[in-house]
Formats: C-alpha cells, structure tokens, sequence
C-alpha cells in the first residue's frame, strides 16, 4: 500500500473557513512535502518539513509534523475558492531512494 | 508556470503501439523524474536521471524505457501500448540528485490507449 494516505478522501468547505488535511506513513522518513494538483494539471510544491522540525508556516499554510505518531497535517486558513484542488504528501526516503506520494485529499472551497 | 516543459500534451494512440514523451526540465536543474498518475494507481514514480545517468528506479515497466541527453532534455518510450497504459504522465525536474529535492512538476501528457 502507499506510503503516504491522507485523509479525509474529499472535503468540502464554505470560503473563509479553514481546511484540515492528514497524512499518515508506514516508515521513517528524512522530509515530508505537500503538494497540490488542479484538475488534471502538474503538481505544485507547497512545503517541506523535516523528519527534525515539529511544525512549518507559509503564507497561510500551516505544516505539522509528528513523527512518533507517524502522520502530518497540513491546515490552509481562510480558505479562497482558488485553493479548489487536489494535495499530495509526499515521504522521501533516503535509505532506499525512494519518493512516495499519498492518494491525496480533494478539497472544494464553495464560494 | 514551473519552468519544466512536456509534450505533447495529448496524445491518442492504439494498443500495441509505441510512443515517445518528452520532457525539457527547468534551466539549471540536473534531475529528471518520470510518473504517471492513472485513477487506480495514484501517482507512481517511474524513474529519475541526473546529468545524463539513471539515478533511481520505481514502478517502471519493462516496456518502458526513458533516457536523458547531453542538453538533460529527457524521454520516456513507452512500447506495446496496453490499455491500461492510458494515464496522466509527468515529468519533475530538481537542482540536486537526491529523491529528497523539492520536485518541480511539468504540465503532462495526457496518453490515451484506445
């Protein structure tokens, strides 16, 4: 199975409220990264946090990491219809080279 | 825009067949990443060159072969098309060698098998 799962599957929201996204892996990793993916199109890199740092911000993202427990979240505030798009974690692994993407959550901003 | 360049952007072809996707990756960047995204699969690494070299092997078939050229454009062929072969495939450009580097994702090619 997948390195990375994120939940939920899918989530819907009004514009203005905040979003929260899980993502939970198997084995320890050296960096966790975000992405997002509009329909159909390229994946964006959002962040990337480090196996060492417990928590990341940027811009109204808000990246959490937790290692013991093996998961992350990533929280996007006062969300905006344009944040209307599919996010991705990614788990890197060094030992084995490997990059592994979760299932992804979709997430609607309803205007 | 990410800087890294695909195409075509659609293609359309027949089982059995054989394709070549290409891939020009942002400038300076040394690595090229293949995946492909289909609805049952998510997204599955395929490959990664850096400077010309293959660097780390995923879920890439036997069928499917990729290289990188001297100017680190890239191509992935993909021969005797099935169809479960149709998906959304990517390519990824990073600065550094290691899996570890921010990835910088192209537009796709969108492969129909029909």
């Amino acid at each position: 199975s997948q390195q990375g799962e994120e939940d939920p599957q899918a989530l819907s929201i009004q514009e203005g409220e905040n979003a929260t996204m899980n993502c939970s892996y198997k084995t320890s990793i050296n960096n966790l990264q975000w992405y997002r993916q509009n329909s159909g199109r390229g994946l964006v890199h959002l962040i990337l946090i480090r196996s060492n740092e417990r928590e990341k911000h940027s811009g109204r993202l808000r990246v959490t990491l937790d290692t013991s427990k093996k998961s992350s979240s990533l929280l996007i505030t006062a969300s905006r219809a344009a944040d209307t798009a599919s996010y991705f974690c990614a788990t890197a692994l060094l030992s084995n080279q490997k990059v592994t993407f979760g299932t992804g959550t979709k997430l609607q901003v309803i205007p | 825009d990410s800087g890294v360049t695909q195409t075509p952007k659609h293609l359309i072809t027949a089982t059995g067949q054989r394709v070549t996707l290409r891939c020009s990756p942002r400038s300076g960047d040394l690595s090229v990443y293949w995946y492909q995204q289909s609805l049952d699969q998510g997204l599955q690494f395929l490959i990664q060159y850096y400077n010309g070299e293959e660097r780390a092997k995923g879920n890439i078939l036997e069928r499917f072969s990729a290289q990188q050229f001297p100017d680190l454009h890239s191509e992935l062929n993909l021969s005797s098309l099935e169809l479960g072969d149709s998906a959304l495939y990517f390519c990824a450009s990073s600065a550094k060698q290691i899996l570890t580097d921010t990835q910088y994702f192209g537009p796709g090619t969108r492969l129909t098998v029909l």
